[in-house]
């Protein structure tokens, strides 16, 4: 069974741009969360998807969004890059039951880089 | 908002030593995840633990489930240089539904032959 699939691997932005990341679960699985992970921070939630909705968001500015198709592939965009958004954004699925506790399964990740 | 701290942020052994690294949840949680990233790559899921108290073993690695439900601890006994990464621990957020895991900010292992 192939893996969580995240593109494009590296990417280099200037600030004020925007970007979108893309990812593809594992079949069968319905939901898909992204994560942010700095040295600083560590993991952060950013936000989680389940049958094109979006169950749950973390804590960060109405810059970053993200949509979900009826195929389960995710998508996540940044508008207005930041420095300070430069980080490794990872994309994972999950079976997802109701309490939360299917465990994830991690892409590759993103890395971002804000110049 | 509930926090997930881990202790040490990094420990350095020599090969063949045991390591452990120690995790607490500011709230109940209704399960505990354990994850590892070696350098440069992404998280992988180790195991899970439900129940208050719950003991679970992969060969050299050892994990526990405090009784309240609040703390876990990870061991490794005679660790090899393949254990090298990063161990996080991770709770479902206190909405408890449908909410985001919360990572702790991990343990670095470091490990000299």
């Amino acid at each position: 069974k192939a893996g969580v699939t995240q593109t494009p691997r590296y990417l280099i932005k200037t600030r004020g741009q925007q970007v979108t990341l893309s990812c593809s679960p594992i079949s069968g699985h319905r939901s898909v969360s992204w994560y942010q992970q700095t040295p600083g921070q560590g993991l952060q939630f950013l936000f989680e998807y389940f049958s094109e909705t979006q169950r749950n968001k973390g804590n960060f500015p109405g810059r970053f969004s993200g949509r979900q198709f009826s195929n389960s592939r995710s998508e996540m965009n940044v508008s207005t890059l930041e420095l300070g958004d430069s980080a490794l954004y990872l994309c994972a699925s999950s079976l997802r039951g109701r309490r939360g506790d299917s465990p994830l399964h991690f892409g590759n990740g993103t890395r971002l880089t804000v110049t | 908002g509930q926090q997930v701290m881990q202790i040490p942020q990094y420990q350095h052994v020599q090969e063949g030593e045991d390591f452990t690294t120690y995790c607490n949840s500011s709230t109940t949680l209704s399960n505990i995840q354990w994850y590892k990233q070696r350098p440069g790559g992404h998280p992988v899921f180790l195991i899970q633990l439900v129940k208050s108290g719950e003991v679970k073993k992969q060969k050299r690695l050892t994990f526990q489930f405090g009784e309240a439900k609040k703390n876990s601890s990870l061991h490794i006994t005679a660790t090899q240089t393949t254990d090298v990464g990063t161990y996080f621990c991770a709770g479902p957020s206190s909405g408890g539904g449908a909410d985001g895991l919360t990572f702790g900010k991990g343990t670095h292992l470091i490990i000299q032959p």
